[in-house]
């Protein structure tokens, strides 16, 4: 078990650029979540896999957002034209079918 | 009303005591209930979780869960001042473990 896996770390990009990032859940994980943090504030649901199909996206996902995870194993998480407002951690987690979630240390995104 | 609602504290406890934090809940048909930790900068790990009412305990921690009250709590006993972080208290947003919603965290210092 070697924890879920987010990269990058740390990502500065300009305003109006298009990002990615991506998680690597443990392994035979068949859930794969995504949420937002800012300081002060809880983790946010953004969207959710089972497998490789998409169950649930939050009403915060704008279109500007965009995830997949085509194999059932790792996902990815775009975000196109990004905005001041979308500086915060994304963190990812994932879990066996109606067990606990177990989070990544998160991908910390700053907008200049 | 927030779904998931908690005092964002801070609360400052000493070396020894026990702190308790509490969380409240909106929705009636929760059936079960996370505590997380998150150190500064870092990513959330579970603690503890219950889905019956009364009391679990796991070492030094004790979640409470009174259903009738929409009430969770989590008892640290003989804090350390590496208890100090956030503690976020979570509920899934269905009957699986599905999205979890999150509080805003209480912060927690305990100090020699």
């Amino acid at each position: 078990d070697t924890g879920v896996s987010q990269n990058p770390r740390h990502k500065i990009t300009k305003r109006g650029q298009n990002v990615t990032f991506r998680c690597d859940p443990i392994s035979e994980h068949n859930r794969l979540y995504w949420y937002r943090q800012t300081l002060g504030q809880g983790p946010e649901f953004l969207t959710y896999f089972q497998n490789e199909a998409q169950l649930e996206k939050s009403r915060l996902l704008s279109d500007r957002f965009s995830a997949e995870r085509p194999k059932g194993s790792f996902s990815t998480l775009e975000i196109q034209r990004t905005e001041q407002g979308d500086s915060a951690m994304y963190l990812c987690a994932s879990s066996p079918l109606n067990q606990p979630q177990h989070f990544g240390d998160g991908t910390r995104l700053s907008i200049l | 009303q927030k779904e998931v609602e908690q005092n964002s504290g801070p609360l400052s406890v000493p070396e020894g005591a026990i702190a308790s934090l509490n969380c409240t809940y909106s929705d009636r048909g929760s059936q079960s209930f996370f505590w997380y930790r998150q150190y500064s900068g870092k990513s959330p790990e579970l603690i503890m979780f219950i889905y019956s009412n009364g009391d679990k305990e796991d070492g030094r921690f004790t979640a409470q869960l009174n259903k009738a009250s929409q009430y969770v709590s989590l008892l640290i006993r003989d804090s350390q001042p590496s208890d100090s972080a956030t503690y976020l208290c979570a509920v899934p947003g269905g009957t699986s473990y599905g999205k979890l919603t999150f509080g805003q965290g209480t912060i927690l210092t305990v100090h020699p």
